[in-house]
This record gives structure tokens, C-alpha cells and sequence, in this order.
């Protein structure tokens, strides 16, 4: 089955400073991997996707991510934090059948941005 | 905006009782999702809808149902409804194909008394 899995609940990080949420991910066959970011009382919103080719992957905000396959990782990075990117991230892989774009999330990692 | 929208933003009901949820994805979009989120299950899949016929299916109680209209809109029913019900429900919609991105909308927060 495949599975998603986000270690820490919680990322704090000075803001200024380089930031990682880790994602690590199971899967059958090719993996399909998104990040989300969800602020206090609102929807889910994209912020990158890897599906296939180079395995740094740009996104919304300034936020990256890299896929590695030996590591089976996805882990979202920024250079930079910012008070703004406290949030709730979450990382999600899509679905075993391939008539199907159903998304398994991971638990959700809080990042909090402290001044 | 991600243009998916969602009504109503809340809805207070009693147990045993019967609510509608309603989604209009974007524009040309085929493909419509529904998840729950909660504290303590996380965000689960429900259910997908494509062009009208029902695509993948995920631990989706018998108590809910859905269906998406020829307009595309879709509708999730909830029905005797349980405390454990109450519950952040987002609809998302994507276009057809291969890893295509889920855009989601501001969720219905639903509190079941």
C-alpha cells in the first residue's frame, strides 16, 4: 500500500534561517509527489509537485523540494524563512491505480517561524 | 483563490440528522474530490468523481454518499449523522490526466451536537 509519512509534528526554525520539513514516501511504481500548505481556517494549497525529470523541484513562495529516489524522500526546503510560512504542510502521494488521482496525505508537519 | 468553491463555510447540526455539502470546481475541470479532515484521522480521501460517474472509492462510511451533477457540480450527502462525523470537509478538482494538480476549496466545517 502506498503510504506517506511526515516525522516531525512539528519544524521551528528563526526566521532568516534555511528550512526542511521531511517527507519520506512508499510507493509501487512511479511516485506522484505534491506539497500542500494549509494556513488557520483555510484550504489546502499547492505549492509544488514532482511527477518526473529533475529532481529539484521549484515552487510557489520560494519553496523547493528534492526528490530522491535511493532515500524514497521529498523533502520541502526554503532558503530563507519567513514569519508568513507558518503553517500547517502537508505532503501527499497520489493513489496505486492509475484511473485514479486520489491523494494519500501524510499526517501534516506545523512549521513555525519565529522572529 | 484556487476557484473551487464550497458551501456552506459552516454548518451546526444534531445527531441523526441529514446534511448536503455542495462543490462547483473550476473552470473545465472533470475530476472532483472529496476528504475529510479531522484531529484524529488526518485527511482522508472519500471519494472521486469523473465527468459524472464515480472513479475511486476510499473509506467512505455507508452513511455518506455523493454525486456530481452534468454541470459538474458535485454534492456529498451525510446522513445520521454522529459526533465522530463532525469534521473539516474539503472538495478538491483537477483536470483529466496523469498528475494533474488537486486544487482544493475553503472546506465546509461541519459540527455535529
Amino acid at each position: 500500500a502506498q503510504s506517506v509519512a511526515q516525522p516531525e509534528d512539528q519544524v521551528n526554525v528563526a526566521e532568516g534561517n534555511p528550512l526542511t520539513v521531511k517527507c519520506t514516501y512508499s510507493v509501487s511504481g512511479n511516485p506522484y509527489l505534491f506539497w500542500y500548505v494549509q494556513y488557520p481556517n483555510r484550504g489546502l494549497q499547492f505549492l509544488l509537485k514532482y511527477i518526473t525529470g529533475d529532481n529539484l523541484v521549484k515552487g510557489s513562495y520560494g519553496f523547493e523540494a528534492e526528490f530522491n529516489k535511493s532515500q524514497t524522500s521529498f523533502h520541502l526546503k526554503k532558503p530563507s524563512a519567513l514569519v508568513s510560512d507558518s503553517a500547517l504542510y502537508f505532503c501527499a502521494v497520489r493513489g496505486p491505480s492509475s484511473n485514479t488521482g486520489k491523494l494519500i496525505f501524510g499526517q501534516g508537519t506545523t512549521l513555525q517561524v519565529k522572529p | 483563490d484556487s476557484g473551487v468553491t464550497q458551501t456552506p463555510k459552516h454548518l451546526i447540526t444534531a445527531t441523526g440528522q441529514r446534511v448536503t455539502l455542495r462543490c462547483s470546481p473550476r473552470s473545465g475541470d472533470l475530476s472532483v474530490y472529496w476528504y475529510q479532515q479531522s484531529l484524529d484521522q488526518g485527511l482522508q480521501f472519500l471519494i472521486q468523481y469523473y465527468n459524472g460517474e464515480e472513479r475511486a472509492k476510499g473509506n467512505i462510511l455507508e452513511r455518506f454518499s455523493a454525486q456530481q451533477f452534468p454541470d459538474l457540480h458535485s454534492e456529498l450527502n451525510l446522513s445520521s449523522l454522529e459526533l465522530g462525523d463532525s469534521a473539516l470537509y474539503f472538495c478538491a478538482s483537477s483536470a483529466q490526466g496523469v498528475g494533474e494538480t488537486q486544487y482544493f476549496g475553503p472546506g465546509t466545517r461541519l459540527l455535529v451536537l
